[in-house]
């Protein structure tokens, strides 16, 4: 199975409701970042969470770490309808390479419902 | 507005048509990136370039041919390609510091489908 796994799949809520999203991976990773994508366009970097660090935030975003069960969260607080988009986890391997060798999990797909 | 550009958006070529999609960065950034999507499947990395060098080849087939010209610039060449090779291609470029701290800006992506 591969690295970056998120469940749910799909998640369809009310605005001003919390989403949370979670993801899985399997190796050492220098860093785990969330990024965004509207449909059929670019990704959008969200928030990155290096591995010595355990939780992190950037406005409506908290995301969480646990490397010893090799598993992030994301969690949007107070969600609006335009947050509907598909997130996605990515994983930095552990290991100094030239440009970063980013590993996608499926996303989840989230649906806000105003 | 990433301040990544991909040319043309929108692409359709039959099998035997050669091609090529553009990806201009103007980030100042050092390390550019190729990368596939295909319906239901996570993001497939293809290629990487750090200083205009490429780094990795992650066993695309040579139907692919990537070029970097510069450090702004980045192309792929597509020749004799496959219906399965329809997807969305998506270019995306980072910083390339050591630190491990890469966050990666992409591009809008160029939506190909095959014939």
């Amino acid at each position: 199975s591969q690295q970056g796994e998120e469940d749910p799949q799909a998640l369809s809520i009310q605005e001003g409701e919390n989403a949370t999203m979670n993801c899985s991976y399997k190796t050492s990773i220098n860093n785990l970042q969330w990024y965004r994508q509207n449909s059929g366009r670019g990704l959008v970097h969200l928030i990155l969470i290096r591995s010595n660090e355990r939780e992190k935030h950037s406005g409506r975003l908290r995301v969480t770490l646990d490397t010893s069960k090799k598993s992030s969260s994301l969690l949007i607080t107070a969600s609006r309808a335009a947050d509907t988009a598909s997130y996605f986890c990515a994983t930095d391997p552990l290991g100094e390479t030239s440009g970063s060798r980013l590993t996608f999990g499926e996303g989840t797909q989230l649906t806000v419902n105003p | 507005e990433t301040g990544v550009t991909q040319t043309p958006r929108h692409l359709v070529m039959g099998m035997t048509n050669k091609k090529s999609l553009k990806c201009e960065q103007h980030l100042g950034h050092n390390a550019m990136y190729w990368y596939k999507q295909s319906a239901k499947k996570p993001l497939e990395l293809m290629f990487v370039y750090s200083l205009e060098e490429r780094v990795e080849n992650n066993s695309v087939p040579s139907r692919f041919s990537p070029e970097c010209p510069n450090s702004s610039h980045l192309f792929l060449h597509l020749h004799t390609l496959q219906p399965e090779d329809s997807a969305l291609y998506l270019c995306a470029s980072s910083q390339d510091g050591k630190a491990g701290t890469d966050t990666q800006y992409f591009g809008p992506g160029t939506r190909l489908t095959v014939l």
